[in-house]
Order: structure tokens, then sequence, then C-alpha cells
């Protein structure tokens, strides 16, 4: 039972341009959210988080936004660059005091064509 | 400062071996997570511990599978015996709990398991 969704397995955006990845939950408990990037080869790094008291994040070209009532967020990349090319993996957190799971989603292989 | 370390970052064995993954910490973190990343069920928590007490292992698949944490700088995840279907990329995450925590897991470079 997948409780955080990445339904776009790939992505491909041109450079320079909007690059929107999606990620959709079904735990309703889930109260903090994340986006990690990945390399080959590498780990999974930290990118940005929200919480649920928010609707939207924003750290310099990215955005997440979050729509708690539709259980969707979203990943704004602008300007999209060559080296935004990763996976990108969704995560989410329900608030149990001392329960510090991560459950991730499937990832999404963005690709930034030049 | 040094990252999560694992070893080996690859390792090739044949069903019914036993396997042994390598984890140390960031040295100050108090949490370590044990994740299998597979093409179909993405990455996927195993196993965690605080304080090297495992706190939750219900994403630990069998019997075969099992973890350690004997201290703060090093933990074991051990297959045995091996099967094909374990072949993935095992990453260890560590972080420094602070009260609710934020989540921000900071992963080794991961272990590619082959099982032949």
């Amino acid at each position: 039972d997948q409780q955080v969704k990445q339904n776009s397995p790939s992505l491909s955006v041109q450079e320079g341009r909007i690059s929107i990845l999606n990620c959709d939950y079904t735990n309703s408990m889930f109260d903090y959210f994340l986006w990690y990037k990945k390399y080959p080869a590498e780990g999974p790094t930290f990118l940005i988080s929200i919480s649920s008291i928010k609707d939207k994040n924003e750290d310099g070209r990215f955005t997440v936004f979050l729509n708690k009532s539709a259980k969707h967020l979203s990943l704004h990349i602008v300007p999209s660059q060559p080296g935004d090319s990763a996976v990108y993996f969704c995560a989410a957190s329900a608030p149990d005091i001392g329960n510090e799971k991560l459950t991730f989603g499937t990832g999404t292989r963005l690709t930034i064509i030049p | 400062d040094a990252g999560v370390i694992q070893s080996p970052r690859h390792e090739v064995t044949e069903m019914g071996q036993e396997v042994t993954l390598r984890c140390k910490p960031i040295s100050g973190h108090n949490s370590l997570f044990w994740y299998r990343q597979t093409m179909m069920r993405g990455l996927e928590l195993l196993i965690y511990f605080n304080n090297n007490v495992p706190i939750d292992d219900s994403g630990m698949p069998e019997d075969r599978f099992s973890a350690k944490m004997p201290n703060a700088s090093f933990s074991t995840l051990k297959i045995q015996p091996s099967e094909p279907r374990d072949s993935a990329v095992y990453f260890c995450a560590s972080s420094r709990r602070t009260g609710r925590g934020t989540g921000e897991l900071f992963f080794g470079e991961g272990s590619r398991l082959t099982v032949l």
C-alpha cells in the first residue's frame, strides 16, 4: 500500500522552463512533507520541506506547494538548469512524537534538456 | 565533516549466502535508518534506531533480515540467506533527533546488492 505516490516516473523539461513534479498522499495523518534529490550513485539529499500549516514554501528556485484538501503537493523549479537533472523523491511524516519515520514515494526522474 | 559511510558499495553474491551491510552514521546523530530502494516501491524504510535502540522494524521484510546497532557509531544489516529478490540498493541514513524531529535525514551513498 503506497501511501505516498509519484505517478510520473519521468519528466523532461527544456532548460530555462519550469519543472513541476507532483506527489499525492493517502494518509491524512501526514503533517510534514519533504523533497529529496538523488544523483546517480549517490544518496538522496534534502531539498526543501513544508509543514501542513503552510501551503507554500520557497527557497530560491525551488517552491513547494501543498494542497491539504486534495492531499497533493508539488515541487516547482524555476528556471530549470541542467544540474537539476536527478531523481526527486517526495516524502511525508506523521506527528507521532518520537516517530521519525519518513514515507517516500517511488521517485520522478527529471531530465533537463539543454 | 564525514557523512554517513556505508560499506560495501557493491556486493554480488549467490543465492543462499549471507550478506552483511555496514553503516557508520554521522557523529553526534542519534537516529539511524535503513532504507531499501527498488524501482517498484521506491525508498522503503526497513528499520530505524534511536539511541541504538530499534524503534520500528515493521518494514523488515521477513526473518531473513536482521539489523543491529551495537554502539552509536556502527550498524549492520544482515540478510541470511539471501535471495535474488533482495537485489536492491540499501541506504543507511542518520539524523539528529530534536524533539518532534524535522525528518531531515542524511543518507550514505548506498550499498548496491545483487543476488544471483
